[in-house]
């Protein structure tokens, strides 16, 4: 059974930061690229940032570009999201997502975790 | 980006309805690059269409996905309790992947 658990969110002071974690298992982590969504409170979902199997190709959400950075550790089964100087708006649910399919790392995702809540806020 | 628009916001109906989910792009969808998803409170989303009107693993056929170009609609025949939801359109076709703002189906 393929499981995604997020971890290492929680409640940081704007222009903190905090990394998030993905722990995957019940598939060969290392043969699938990857992705994070978010979702503030009572909106709707944004695509975060892909990393591809190999960490080769990474591609970011303007809204995170050059604050957030993903990586992966095959040898683990894990991803993660390392997220710095942390705004307001940066305050969302975070799922980590395993692709169906991915196009140029355009995806849809046909497994989600169960999210971690960042909430920046002083 | 491409831009996604569902319409109604909120759709209020009885189980046994049939449902009617509109998803409008901004620009054409390349290859009908188009998924559907249902969210219910507290959960992660799920997959429920991919290519337009292709259902994922273990979802029912009272759910079916169709439309091409700018105009997709997600279609769910006969309401069961479990369907009432937020419904979201996601595009795949052109970078960055977009989500539409979501369709809330309401019990009436």
């Amino acid at each position: 059974e393929v499981q995604l658990v997020e971890s290492g969110g929680g409640l940081v002071q704007p222009g903190g930061s905090l990394r998030l974690s993905c722990a995957a298992s019940g598939f060969t982590f290392s043969s699938y690229s990857m992705n994070w969504v978010r979702q503030a409170p009572g909106k709707g979902l944004e695509w975060v940032s892909y990393i591809s199997s190999s960490s080769s190709t990474i591609y970011y959400a303007d809204s995170v570009k050059g604050r957030f950075t993903i990586s992966r550790d095959n040898a683990k089964n894990s991803l993660y999201l390392q997220m710095n100087s942390l705004r307001a708006e940066d305050t969302a649910v975070y799922y980590c997502a395993r692709p169906r399919y991915c196009s140029g790392g355009t995806c849809y995702d046909d497994y989600w975790g169960q999210g971690t809540l960042v909430t920046v806020s002083s | 980006e491409i831009v996604l628009t569902q319409s109604p916001g909120t759709l209020s109906l009885s189980p046994g309805e049939r449902a009617t989910l509109s998803c409008r792009a901004s620009q054409s969808v390349s290859s009908s690059y188009l998924a559907w998803y249902q969210q219910k409170p507290g959960q992660a989303p799920r997959l429920l269409i991919s290519g337009a009107s292709s259902r994922a693993t273990g979802i029912p056929d009272r759910f079916s996905g169709s439309g091409s170009g700018t105009d997709f609609t997600l279609t769910i025949s006969r309401l069961e309790p479990e369907d009432f939801a937020v419904y979201y359109c996601q595009q795949y076709g052109s970078s960055p992947r977009t989500f539409g703002q979501g369709t809330k189906l309401e019990i009436k």
